[in-house]
């Protein structure tokens, strides 16, 4: 079945800690997407790629990196999560004009 | 710079009844998205208006555009319980760019 996937969904980690939040989609989407969503506000974007090799930086900045090696997987690195980088974290594909969306990761740093 | 402003922040609703979000956006547009996201969940699309297009159906929910006031509504008919969830507003400039900027968002309760 043709998705989006996410992991972990939910992550509690200390201050410092490297992590790597995935993304795959099954979808064979050029496009990939990923936002920075506090609770009950607005998404703000922070990253995207429209093809293999191809990352851009989004309109929020942010802390951190993306690599698109293969069409399906988009994942998002933090090289030293601080507490400013509690949010959710969410990961969205797109053909041409309609973005499918993953669960989300909920990411807190204490 | 926001590009989405959905009016009302919340609406709060008993079953049976319309709800009606509006949007409004302030740079031209190629189309404008409607998304709903449930609590703690990934954002499920629900509509896409083109700019040259007035309005567009889709099984209870209606969406207008008006491109000449930068806003559009989203109307939903028939409000159920699984209503519940905040809708955002979503707009794509156009080109080759394929980035959408997304609204605050309304969030909807409907009552039982």
């Amino acid at each position: 079945e043709a998705d989006i996937y996410q992991t972990p969904r939910y992550l509690v980690i200390g201050t410092g800690k490297k992590i790597t939040l995935e993304c795959s989609q099954t979808m064979g989407h050029d496009k990939m997407y990923w936002y920075q969503q506090d609770p009950g506000m607005e998404l703000h974007l922070i990253h995207y790629s429209y093809g293999v090799n191809s990352t851009e930086k989004g309109d929020l900045s942010s802390e951190s990196t993306v690599s698109r090696i293969r069409t399906e997987h988009f994942p998002l690195t933090l090289e030293s999560a601080r507490p400013s980088h509690t949010s959710q974290y969410l990961c969205a594909s797109s053909d041409m004009h309609e973005q499918f969306f993953g669960p989300g990761t909920r990411l807190t740093v204490l | 710079s926001q590009q989405g402003e959905e009016d009302p922040q919340a609406l709060s609703i008993q079953e049976g009844e319309n709800a009606t979000m509006n949007c409004s956006y302030k740079t031209s547009i190629n189309n404008l998205q409607w998304y709903r996201q449930n609590s703690g969940r990934g954002l499920v699309h629900l509509i896409l208006i083109r700019s040259n297009e007035r309005e567009k159906h889709s099984g209870r929910l209606r969406v207008t555009l008006d491109t000449s006031k930068k806003s559009s509504s989203l109307l939903i008919t028939a409000s159920r319980a699984a209503d519940t969830a905040s809708y955002f507003c979503a707009t794509r400039s156009g080109g080759s760019n394929y980035k959408l900027t997304f609204g605050k968002g309304t969030l909807l309760t409907v009552n039982p």
